[in-house]
């Protein structure tokens, strides 16, 4: 079965630093490209950040850049995304979501269940 | 930044009426659109991708067309199971921007 599994979300103080990792099964995990995507509560989906198959092109929405940072273990079939510097804005469900393809063109095919990130005091 | 514009933001029906969403993109994106449904406390799922190709295992009464800046996402005859939020979504550039949703809710 193909499946995508997020973990390391929790409650963390504005300023705070988290890692969030997603753990995929059931297909090849080098062939594919890979997005975050998050929702915030009550509200839409946004595309933060995807890795292409071959490791060499990452992306970041603006509101994140400089600050997340995307990363992938082939090797160990792992998706991590590093969030550093949080704020408040950065609640959300956070989907680990893989591409159709290994390109950076592509539609997310597979979505995991989240993880909720909480930035508070 | 390609900004997609759905509407309406809520579409009430009557369950076996048909459903038709609108996405506008800012600008041109070719064919590259991808539809996708989420329902309460669920991780969405593709529906369309290329504009009008329906993903594995997704039922025919769910259609897409359109291309450039104006797609369509059709329902044709709704059932229970169908009452979701629904949203667009642009691959064409690497900053990929979804719409802000339709609510189908029944009427």
């Amino acid at each position: 079965e193909v499946q995508l599994v997020e973990s390391g979300g929790g409650l963390v103080k504005p300023g705070g630093s988290l890692r969030l990792s997603c753990a995929a099964s059931g297909f090849t995990f080098s062939h594919y490209s890979f997005n975050w995507v998050r929702q915030a509560p009550g509200k839409g989906l946004e595309w933060v950040s995807s890795i292409n198959s071959g490791n060499a092109y990452m992306y970041y929405v603006d509101s994140v850049r400089g600050r997340f940072t995307i990363s992938r273990d082939n090797a160990k079939s792992s998706l991590d995304l590093q969030m550093d510097s949080l704020r408040a804005d950065d609640t959300a469900v956070y989907y680990c979501a893989r591409a159709s393809t290994g390109g950076n063109y592509d539609p997310i095919d597979i979505w995991g269940q989240g993880t909720l990130v909480t930035v508070s005091s | 930044e390609i900004v997609m514009t759905q509407s309406p933001a809520t579409l009430s029906v009557s369950p076996g009426e048909r459903a038709t969403l609108s996405c506008r993109a800012s600008q041109s994106v070719s064919i590259k659109l991808a539809w996708y449904q989420q329902k309460p406390g669920q991780a969405p799922r593709l529906l369309i991708y290329g504009a009008s190709t329906r993903a594995t295992g997704v039922p025919a009464r769910f259609s897409g067309s359109g291309s450039g800046t104006e797609f369509t996402l059709t329902i044709s005859s709704l059932q229970s199971e169908d009452f979701a939020v629904y949203y667009c979504q642009q691959y064409s550039n690497w900053l990929r921007t979804f719409g802000q949703g339709t609510k189908v809710e029944i009427k």
